[in-house]
């Protein structure tokens, strides 16, 4: 079982719709939650931070994290084309020594 | 400053080719990271340098040779390579070990 599930997509939705990417963990010693976004031929790109249980909300994006579950979430509001992506959710510890477990990435397409 | 800057963008070699990637940041962070990404994966840790010492190596083959001459600098070192290296090269800095990687754009390598 890897530290970190998830879905690979691709996901197609509409414009406008709610996008909602969702990661699963296996260790629970996670305490720092990140989402980030990848464009084709970029670098991945800090989206959503989150420190422990709850929610984080900026702009259109909100990230809730669930510890007892061991399940993070990030909500995309009114999608737009721009958003079409990979989304990457990544998580540490402290004590992890400066390590990122990154998910398998979903791939995102916001259609017109 | 904001980013991270790797360069070449691109870079093909010969397998008895010696060449550098480097990396720069100044944001004042005193952690950087060298990561490999195939396509359609998720970034992989290869190096970790914390206050310019190397403090992780993922078990990468000693063809992939590191260095951080000062602490907005990271090189990274190719020679004899193989075509399976061919990979997107990422170079990232954080201030903290929580996790809030900055990514550079990376430089896309062909081992031919």
């Amino acid at each position: 079982q890897k530290e970190v599930e998830q879905d690979p997509g691709p996901l197609s939705v509409p414009e406008g719709a709610i996008v909602s990417l969702n990661c699963t963990y296996s260790n629970s010693a996670f305490q720092y939650f990140m989402w980030y976004r990848q464009y084709s031929r970029k670098g991945p790109e800090l989206l959503m931070y989150t420190y422990s249980s709850g929610n984080k909300e900026d702009g259109r994006f909100t990230a809730q994290v669930d510890k007892s579950s061991k399940y993070i979430s990030l909500f995309i509001r009114d999608s737009q084309p721009s958003d079409s992506a990979t989304y990457l959710c990544a998580m540490s510890f402290t004590g992890g020594g400066n390590k990122l477990t990154f998910g398998t990435g979903t791939q995102l397409k916001v259609e017109l | 400053d904001t980013e991270v800057t790797q360069t070449p963008k691109h870079l093909v070699m010969g397998m008895t080719n010696k060449k550098s990637l480097k990396c720069e940041q100044h944001m004042g962070h005193r952690a950087m990271y060298w990561y490999k990404q195939k396509a359609k994966k998720p970034p992989e840790l290869m190096f970790v340098y914390s206050y310019e010492k190397l403090s992780i190596n993922e078990s990468v083959p000693s063809r992939f040779s590191p260095e951080c001459p000062n602490s907005s600098l990271l090189n990274l070192h190719l020679h004899a390579l193989q075509p399976e290296d061919s990979a997107l090269y990422l170079c990232a800095s954080s201030q903290d070990r929580r996790g809030q990687d900055t990514f550079g754009s990376g430089t896309r390598l062909t081992v031919v």
